[in-house]
């Protein structure tokens, strides 16, 4: 089955530990993307990659690192995760960038305290 | 830079009552467009899409959009309003940059009544 998972689905953490929710695709996409849906906010794109080794910011970056070592695996890295940052947060993927459909994961709820 | 205003944050119909959301976007080039839906505690997933040719879109669902560049518009329709309606829809565009960024909308919540 084509998906998109995202693990884990559902984290607490304090400020400041250090965290990694990871992404996996099994489509061969090329295209990757990171967003955060906040209330009254819409998604906002937080990073993208192109394809291996190909990453670059979107909209709102800033507490954010990304990696894109292997075609199917886009892992979304907060080093220093504050309470700002708690938000739903969605991987995405498409066949590449442009006119292509993008297939998203369920999502990870993250609250930072 | 791209942008996507979506009217009404929340709108309501009535079971069988068109629905109709609205979607106006922005963009320094032939944009492509989008409709995402959300249902409750799930991902988006495509409703339909504008890349180039026949302005309207007929997608998942009974429902369809019209591309109309001289407004900058891309609405979303239904004819008849049904109860597994009720989702929050997003409007998108990529077009900036390269087509490598997605822009999306603050999204609507639709509530069918029945």
């Amino acid at each position: 089955e084509a998906q998109v998972t995202q693990n884990p689905r559902y984290l607490i953490t304090v400020t400041g530990k250090k965290l990694t929710v990871t992404c996996s695709q099994n489509m061969n996409h090329e295209y990757m993307s990171w967003y955060r849906q906040d209330p009254g906010l819409g998604l906002r794109q937080i990073y993208y990659s192109m394809n291996v080794e190909v990453t670059d910011k979107g909209d709102v970056p800033e507490g954010y690192k990304v990696s894109r070592k292997e075609k199917r695996n886009f892992p979304l890295i907060l080093e220093s995760p504050s309470p700002n940052q708690t938000s739903l947060y969605f991987c995405a993927s498409s066949l590449s960038a442009g006119p292509y459909e993008q297939y998203f994961g369920p999502g990870t709820r993250l609250t930072v305290t | 830079a791209q942008s996507v205003t979506q009217l009404g944050s929340h709108v309501s119909v009535s079971e069988g009552a068109l629905v109709l959301l609205r979607c106006n976007y922005s963009s320094s080039v032939p944009p492509y467009l989008f409709w995402y839906v959300q249902y409750p505690n799930q991902g988006l997933q495509l409703l339909l899409k504008y890349t180039t040719g026949a302005t309207l879109v007929k997608g998942i669902n009974g429902f369809e959009a019209e591309f109309k560049k001289s407004e900058t518009s891309f609405h979303l329709t239904k004819p008849s309003a049904h109860m597994s309606d009720a989702a929050e829809y997003f409007c998108a565009v990529s077009g900036f940059s390269g087509y490598q960024k997605v822009t999306f909308g603050i999204g609507t919540k639709l509530q069918v009544i029945p």
